[in-house]
């Protein structure tokens, strides 16, 4: 099974900042990486797919980069809404999604 | 739009049988898989299986093989997950979502895009 592993697991920043999240897949996935934003009590919601095409809706300070094993989702300018938890997925070899990191105020 | 309603919260207990809905709406339902996800309470997101709406073919996750079944239904555009021997390590909130596939170049990328508003399923003697 490929292991997705991001870091960090939980951050702190101000609105403003400009945020970067890591995710490392177990072997190489190619550019098989989605990208996903959840809310308390609400649904993950598709924020960038194929490791760096945005989503239709999704603001344009979301991108995201990488390939092979290596990856990143990176917010340009923190905006209130955008503190939630963020997970990566890997869509080569069926599912599976990393243990999430947790994006909070400072 | 695209929707996915799932049917509401469930309390079973460890032994019994659990069985989700998920309907959709807003699209071509035969076009589209659809994948189940579970979230544990404070956990993060496990995936559990996908089933082809066109075919009903199926796969399921290792860790869960013998104990789910997933079905459709084209006539309701309704996606079901059942899940059986439940044990309180069950106890989660159990999602759908359209899994998109988009292929080009001779390769193919699939996506979970939208999902469902989730049903919580409590195990619980």
């Amino acid at each position: 099974d490929i292991q997705m592993t991001q870091s960090p697991s939980s951050l702190s920043a101000s609105v403003g900042d400009r945020v970067t999240i890591t995710c490392r897949a177990s072997q190489s996935i190619s550019s098989y990486l989605n990208w996903y934003q959840q809310k308390p009590g609400k649904a993950p919601k598709l924020l960038i797919y194929a490791a760096s095409s945005l989503q239709s809706g999704v603001p344009s300070r979301f991108s995201g980069s990488g390939s092979g094993t290596d990856f990143t989702l990176t917010i340009s300018s923190l905006q209130p809404e955008d503190f939630a938890t963020y997970y990566c997925q890997q869509s080569y070899t069926m599912y599976t999604f990393g243990q999430g990191t947790k994006l909070e105020i400072k | 739009q695209v929707q996915l309603v799932q049917s509401g919260a469930e309390v079973k207990k460890p032994g019994a049988s659990v069985k989700v809905s998920c309907k959709a709406s807003g699209y071509t339902f035969t076009s589209y898989g659809i994948s189940w996800v579970r979230q544990a309470p404070g956990q993060g997101l496990e995936w559990m299986g996908w089933i082809s709406a066109y075919n009903g073919n199926t796969n399921y996750a290792q860790k869960l093989q013998g104990r789910v079944t997933m079905t459709t239904d084209t006539s309701t555009s309704t996606a079901y997950m059942e899940l059986r021997s439940l044990r309180s390590d069950d106890t989660a909130v159990y999602y759908c979502a359209r899994d998109e596939r988009y292929c080009s170049g001779g390769s193919c990328q699939n996506w979970f895009d939208p999902w469902g508003q989730g049903t919580l399923v409590t195990v619980s003697s």
